[in-house]
């Protein structure tokens, strides 16, 4: 069975950081694209950032560009998402989702930026 | 990238069909087939329903259908029940290779 789950969320100050994490079970992360979405507080979904499969090659939201890193462990089969300069707007829940077609989806862990 | 445009509501009595409009570009739904929809119940984390603007993943209900004509995809829910109370968002690959999503629909079952 897929499983997906998030954790690393938290409350936050801005301009602070925090990783998330994504453990996978019942399929190798490695040969899947994987995504970040984000979703404020009764808000719409946002794609966040994607990592291809079996590469490193990764791509980003222009209002994460240069702030958020997204990077996998294989021998964890986890993925993970580095956070920095965090500011309110980020505040939100964070899925990670499997595949292109996003097929599987974590729970979510939430992320509040606040002082 | 701005959002792709969904109504912010529709609504119909059970067992009617209602559709769902998803508005881009030709730079993501109009130039790609990588149209999906997802269902989010309250409190839960969003469930794929339709892929390639058409295809149903193993398990999702016949009810539910997929289309796509120029730069508008669409969905149709087919004998409307309650249980399919939930917001519906459409997402689409684009030409920037990312990704982008709709601002979600909230459906009631009168």
């Amino acid at each position: 069975e897929v499983q997906l789950v998030e954790s690393g969320g938290g409350l936050v100050q801005p301009g602070g950081s925090l990783r998330l994490s994504c453990a996978a079970s019942g399929f190798t992360l490695y040969r899947y694209s994987m995504n970040w979405v984000r979703q404020a507080p009764g808000k719409g979904l946002e794609w966040v950032s994607h990592i291809v499969a079996s590469t490193t090659t990764t791509y980003y939201a222009d209002s994460v560009k240069g702030r958020f890193t997204i990077s996998r462990d294989n021998a964890k089969n986890s993925l993970y998402l580095q956070t920095n300069s965090l500011r309110a707007e980020d505040t939100a829940v964070y899925y990670c989702a499997r595949a292109f077609n996003f097929d599987y989806w974590g729970q979510g862990t939430l992320v509040t930026v606040s002082s | 990238q701005s959002a792709l445009t969904q109504p912010a509501s529709v609504s119909g009595s059970p067992g009617q069909s209602i559709t769902i409009s998803c508005t881009g570009t030709s730079s993501d739904v109009g130039g790609y087939n990588y149209v999906s929809w997802y269902q989010q119940r309250p409190g839960k984390a969003p469930k794929l329903i339709i892929y390639d603007v058409s295809k149903r993943p193993s398990g999702v209900s016949n009810r539910f259908s997929g289309s796509k004509s120029g730069n508008t995809a669409s969905l149709t829910i087919s004998g409307l029940q309650a249980e399919d109370e939930a917001d519906y968002y459409c997402s689409s690959y684009t030409a920037r290779s990312t990704w982008v999503f709709g601002g979600g629909t909230k459906l009631t079952v009168l």
